[in-house]
């Protein structure tokens, strides 16, 4: 199973909402990621959860607070949005720097992506 | 600080032509390079994994290559067809660090 689950797929709020973004993945990865997509542009990083660690944060605005309660699970808090944070956001898992590969074969470091969730602010 | 560049950014070609996607990266120092292709509203799908030690990966009619020294990979791919229209992108990830550096992507029409 190489899949990431992520919900909602879609996703409208207003400004002054707190709604949350959920990631799920079963297959043992210590290192989880969310990254914010604009239209026609590649993916740009926003959080690094290793070994259930915040381990990058690539200065994002507090009105995004993520959360890792479980090495299988990674959540997105959302509060005050605007409507420019209006994305589809991506998350992603791998394996972990130092743990080691499956069937004692090397730790590749492969990010796998979710299907994505469209937020939009209003 | 690590930049990774795919030219052209987008290319439409008849059905059954041979494609080869560029992409070139500025620092050596990388742990591994991968290549993910998109959807319109999409996730990525990742095609082909490179690590850094490794020079080509195969998978169906995709073939990656790496050339570390000179911070290039290309990936060719076999007989197109209207379904690999889509958007491609390149990644690597540095060496000491989680963090994937992603080109801006390629947009691939196959036309029938």
């Amino acid at each position: 199973d190489t899949e990431v689950t992520q919900t909602p797929k879609h996703l409208v709020m207003g400004m002054t909402n707190k709604k949350s973004l959920k990631c799920e993945q079963h297959m043992g990865h210590r290192a989880m990621y969310w990254y914010k997509q604009k239209a026609k542009k590649p993916p740009e990083l926003m959080f690094v959860y290793s070994y259930e660690k915040l381990s990058i944060n690539e200065s994002v605005p507090s009105r995004f607070s993520p959360e890792c309660p479980n090495s299988s699970l990674l959540n997105l808090h959302l509060h005050a949005l605007q409507p420019e944070d209006s994305a589809l956001y991506l998350c992603a898992s791998s394996q972990a720097r130092g743990y080691p590969g499956l069937a004692g074969g090397a730790n590749t470091g492969e990010l796998f992506f979710g299907e994505g969730s469209r937020l939009t602010v209003l | 600080k690590q930049e990774v560049t795919q030219i052209p950014a987008a290319l439409s070609v008849p059905e059954g032509e041979n494609l080869v996607l560029n992409c070139s990266f500025t620092d050596s120092a990388i742990y591994n390079l991968q290549w993910f292709r998109q959807d319109p509203g999409k996730g990525l799908t990742s095609l082909l994994l490179i690590q850094s030690s490794q020079r080509e990966q195969t998978s169906g009619r995709l073939n990656a290559s790496l050339d570390k020294s000179s911070g290039r990979s290309t990936l060719y791919i076999a007989a197109s067809q209207p379904g690999d229209s889509a958007t491609y992108l390149c990644a690597v990830k540095q060496g000491g660090s989680e963090k994937l550096v992603f080109g801006k992507g390629m947009k691939l029409t196959v036309n029938p």
